[in-house]
């Protein structure tokens, strides 16, 4: 595997389901970002792990809890969603924090019934 | 405040036009960094270039090419011979040095369309 890579592609879940979206980098970043992206709204930033400690949390409901095991690996846990949570997530990684680019996985499409 | 505006919301071209697409920003740092992503409808965000306050060189890569003009606050983009796999939404994205903030300001893409 190369790149950041998001698992699962595509999730459908239940208001009362609990799910882990999964993100791993194969580039060597010591950040990693997990982003929000729903219609017709810009890119939103949800967290920001620097070696493997969180230094960002753009004020997101406790229904969305992250966790960054190693500098490889990125977790968004999910649970009791709503609708209104169905988006694209992205992952990203980058060499240090906010004026390095960042790299994208191909995110994971959350549906909430 | 920072403010990164894509006021093109979609652009529709023939394949091997010549397209641009404008992005504007605001910022009060004199040290900041620009930014151009492409998505597909893929979804995978892909980096294009990043350039930093300092470096008004325009860039050329290829069809790709940059005009970053701090006068005007603005860092367009240009696509020569479009390529119906030039469909895509592209992002533009501000990063402020002193910013401790730690993130890129989006602006909302610009979805372009190559038609063959």
């Amino acid at each position: 595997e190369t790149g950041v890579t998001q698992t699962p592609r595509h999730l459908v879940m239940g208001m009362t389901n609990k799910k882990s979206l999964k993100c791993e980098q194969h580039l060597g970043h010591n950040a990693m970002y997990w982003y929000k992206q729903s219609a017709k709204k810009p890119l939103e930033l949800m967290f920001v792990y620097s070696l493997e400690e969180r230094v960002e949390n753009n004020s997101v409901p406790s229904r969305f809890s992250p966790e960054c095991p190693n500098s490889s690996h990125l977790f968004l846990h999910l649970h009791t969603l709503q609708p209104e949570d169905s988006a694209l997530y992205l992952c990203a990684s980058s060499h240090g924090v906010f004026y390095n680019e960042q790299f994208f996985g191909p995110g994971t499409r959350l549906t909430v019934l | 405040a920072q403010k990164v505006t894509q006021a093109q919301t979609e652009i529709s071209v023939v394949e091997k036009e010549d397209v641009t697409l404008d992005c504007v920003y605001e910022t009060r740092d004199t040290t900041y960094y620009l930014f151009w992503y492409k998505q597909p409808p893929s979804g995978e965000l892909v980096f294009l270039i990043r350039r930093n306050s300092f470096d008004e060189q325009n860039e050329i890569s290829g069809r790709y090419s940059w005009n970053f003009q701090k006068s005007t606050s603005s860092f367009n983009f240009t696509i020569t011979a479009s390529q119906v796999v030039d469909s895509a939404v592209y992002f533009c994205a501000l990063s402020e040095a002193q910013d401790s903030n730690y993130q890129l300001i989006w602006g909302a893409g610009t979805k372009l369309i190559i038609k063959p």
